[in-house]
């Protein structure tokens, strides 16, 4: 069973554009979402992170949108530009020790010059 | 500085081969992580180190998978007996984890596992 289910599986976004990717999970456990950004043969990178106690995170172009009764979170990308072309993935983890991520299936954004 | 590291990029074996991973931890991070990557899809949790002992091993896929962190740092991922099954982008992560909250898992760039 797949915890954290993402959408859309691919994602074209005219330069300028806003870019959207969403998230959804069923666990309330969960109390902290990350997002990743991966290029082709890459590691993924943290990009930007939320918990539930905040509805929304600004850093540069890129905003979380948290609802947490809807169990839903999203990323915003403003000004989507060339070099925003990459899979991004959603993450959720629970409080606890054990720190572990359970990771959306990915989205691959191409940004169109 | 230096990031997490994986030897090798890239790894072809034949089925029913034995082959070992590597993963080298960012220096003085006691957290370690293994995820799998199939094709197309998010990374797959395997088994989280604290320091020398797997605190978390239930994202292995069966006992043919086995990994070891000797020393609190360098780890290495043991795939016994391939499969194509097992073809994969084979990820470490580490972080600093300091207290119980959440912290910055920093990934490195995969060892591509391909069992022909």
């Amino acid at each position: 069973q797949q915890q954290v289910k993402q959408s859309p599986q691919s994602l074209i976004v005219q330069k300028g554009g806003i870019s959207i990717i969403n998230c959804a999970y069923e666990n309330t456990a969960f109390d902290y979402f990350p997002w990743y950004q991966q290029f082709p043969g890459k590691g993924p990178a943290l990009l930007i992170a939320i918990r539930p106690d905040v509805s929304e995170k600004k850093e540069g172009r890129f905003t979380i949108s948290f609802n947490k009764s809807a169990k839903q979170f999203s990323l915003h990308i403003m000004d989507s530009q060339p070099g925003d072309s990459a899979t991004y993935f959603c993450a959720a983890s629970r409080r606890g020790i054990l720190n572990k991520f359970y990771f959306g299936s990915g989205t691959k954004l191409n940004v169109k010059p | 500085g230096a990031g997490v590291s994986q030897t090798p990029s890239n790894k072809v074996t034949e089925k029913g081969k034995y082959v070992e991973l590597r993963c080298d931890p960012i220096s003085g991070h006691t957290a370690l992580y293994w995820y799998r990557q199939s094709l197309g899809q998010g990374p797959e949790f395997l088994i989280y180190f604290q320091g020398t002992g797997a605190a978390d091993d239930s994202g292995l896929p069966n006992d043919r998978f086995f990994a070891v962190r000797p020393e609190g740092s360098v780890s290495t991922l043991k795939i016994q007996r391939t499969e194509r099954g097992d073809s994969a982008v084979y990820l470490c992560a580490s972080s600093l984890r300091v207290g119980q909250g959440p912290d910055t898992q920093y990934f490195g760039p995969g060892t591509r596992l391909t069992v022909l």
